[in-house]
């Protein structure tokens, strides 16, 4: 069964530094969602991209970040000067016409 | 403001016992409600969708949009039912829309 795959499973940078985390949706699909989840806390919503572009983003999902599909299946989420409060696990999930998200294994994310 | 409440942070059980992870939400149009579980050290996984009136693994769900809840029940708690469960709510029956999460449960189920 195809499935969402993340790279790396876990990152560590420093404070200020660029990262960008990788996702593999699965192939036929046409949705895809960045999540992320601080530890101890809640699953949260940063932002879907449909057809080349941004198609909902929550208030997380600031100038620091951004998302790109690169080529016809890599799926990006950038962080641009990263900050100790950006320490989380990051999911990602895709979607084909149905509104059912598959997600991946999560990238761990260590700011120091 | 759309919400999910999972009231219970843990939930221990004995094998055998019955089941239930309490989920409430709040959304004031008709949302189409999930229930994902977390097992150790695997990916978020669908359990269940309530527009699908499955049972799976054994559990079901009903939405009751009166009192705007959507637990989930389970007749008999196995050990491998251990795990994370989420409940969340998408607010409109359409691909590329947020999901909105509940922050967990912690099912521990022992022999």
């Amino acid at each position: 069964e195809p499935e969402v795959t993340q790279t790396p499973s876990h990152q560590v940078t420093q404070m200020g530094q660029e990262v960008i985390l990788r996702c593999v949706p699965i192939s036929n699909h046409l949705y895809f969602y960045w999540y992320r989840q601080i530890l101890g806390q809640k699953v949260e919503f940063l932002v879907s991209f449909y057809n080349n572009e941004i198609s909902e983003k929550s208030e997380i999902f600031d100038d620091q970040f951004s998302v790109e599909r690169p080529d016809g299946s890599n799926f990006t989420l950038k962080i641009r000067s990263t900050k100790l409060e950006d320490s989380a696990m990051y999911f990602c999930a895709s979607t084909g016409m149905s509104i059912t998200q598959y997600f991946g294994p999560g990238t761990r994310l260590t700011v120091l | 403001a759309q919400r999910v409440t999972q009231p219970e942070k843990l939930l221990s059980v004995f094998k055998g016992a019955p089941v239930e992870l309490k989920c409430n939400y709040s959304y004031s149009g008709s949302p189409e409600l999930f229930w994902y579980v977390q097992y150790s050290r695997q990916r978020l996984q669908l359990l269940l969708r309530h527009i699908s009136r499955e049972s799976i693994k054994g559990f079901t769900a009903d939405l009751n949009k009166g009192e705007t809840s959507f637990h989930l029940k389970k007749p008999f708690a196995q050990e491998e039912d251990s795990a994370m469960y989420y409940c969340a709510l998408i607010r409109a029956n359409q691909a590329g829309t947020a999901l909105i999460f509940g922050k967990g449960t912690t099912l521990s189920v022992s022999s």
